[in-house]
């Protein structure tokens, strides 16, 4: 069973700078497994944030970046702002169509 | 623009087989471009990929719920549809529909993305 782990629980200071990271249990993350990125506020769905380790999606806030580090895919907020306060989820692709979300980070803005 | 819409009982019997249907608006769903899948998300916990199908009704399906899990898709009427047998508890969620698929970039990279999703609905498996 695969299973992509992300940091259960982050906190940042409005107008600061975070990182979040997205692993898997396989070995090093590539950009060959497509890291995706979702915001998720409580009571609504998923948004879409980032596809393909670092290309945003025309919604997507200039403040979110996604990259590589350290073997593990990386969504960065910088200058966050009190609104970013969610839930954020990675998605992995581990080919032939088969899709693995991580368990997801919950970001406080304090 | 593209919207998805989730529809079926709220309200399962432990044992019975879940429906749920997602339809497509503003778009095609036999758009060569796209997959189109369900997502769940038990009470407080995270994100689980149950499986998606392509328009040429091609599925993949998360191993973990494979023997328990058909999806299909109706062309004619732009949905497709989950169906989740024997559930217990465990399968109560709120269930998302998504589209995703594959392009390319003016350099010939791939890329993958997963963009759209529907409101989600609530299922409760209770006697």
């Amino acid at each position: 069973q695969t299973v992509v782990t992300q940091e259960p629980s982050l906190t940042v200071s409005p107008g600061g700078t975070v990182t979040l990271t997205c692993a898997s249990s396989t070995g090093a993350v590539t950009s060959g497994y497509y890291p995706n990125w979702f915001q998720q506020k409580p009571g609504q769905a998923p948004r879409a944030l980032i596809y393909s380790t670092s290309n945003k999606h025309s919604w997507t806030p200039a403040r979110f970046s996604g990259s590589l580090l350290g073997g593990k895919a990386a969504l960065t907020l910088s200058g966050v702002q009190p609104e970013d306060e969610a839930e954020y989820y990675c998605l992995l692709y581990y080919g032939g169509a088969q899709l693995v979300f991580g368990g997801g980070t919950k970001l406080t803005v304090l | 623009q593209l919207q998805l819409q989730e529809s079926g009982p709220g309200l399962v019997k432990p044992s019975e087989t879940l429906s749920l249907t997602c339809t497509v608006s503003g778009g095609s769903i036999s758009s060569s471009s796209y997959y189109w899948g369900w997502i769940r998300q038990p009470p407080g916990k995270g994100l689980e990929w149950i499986g998606s199908i392509y328009y040429s009704g091609s599925t993949y399906y998360n191993p973990s719920l494979k023997s328990r899990v058909t999806i299909s898709v109706d062309t004619s009427k732009n949905q497709f549809s989950l169906k989740l047998s024997s559930v217990t508890a465990a399968d109560t969620a709120v269930y998302y529909c998504a589209r995703h698929g594959w392009g390319s970039s003016s350099y010939g990279d791939y890329y993958y993305y997963m963009d759209v999703w529907g409101k989600g609905t609530t299922v409760t498996v209770s006697s």
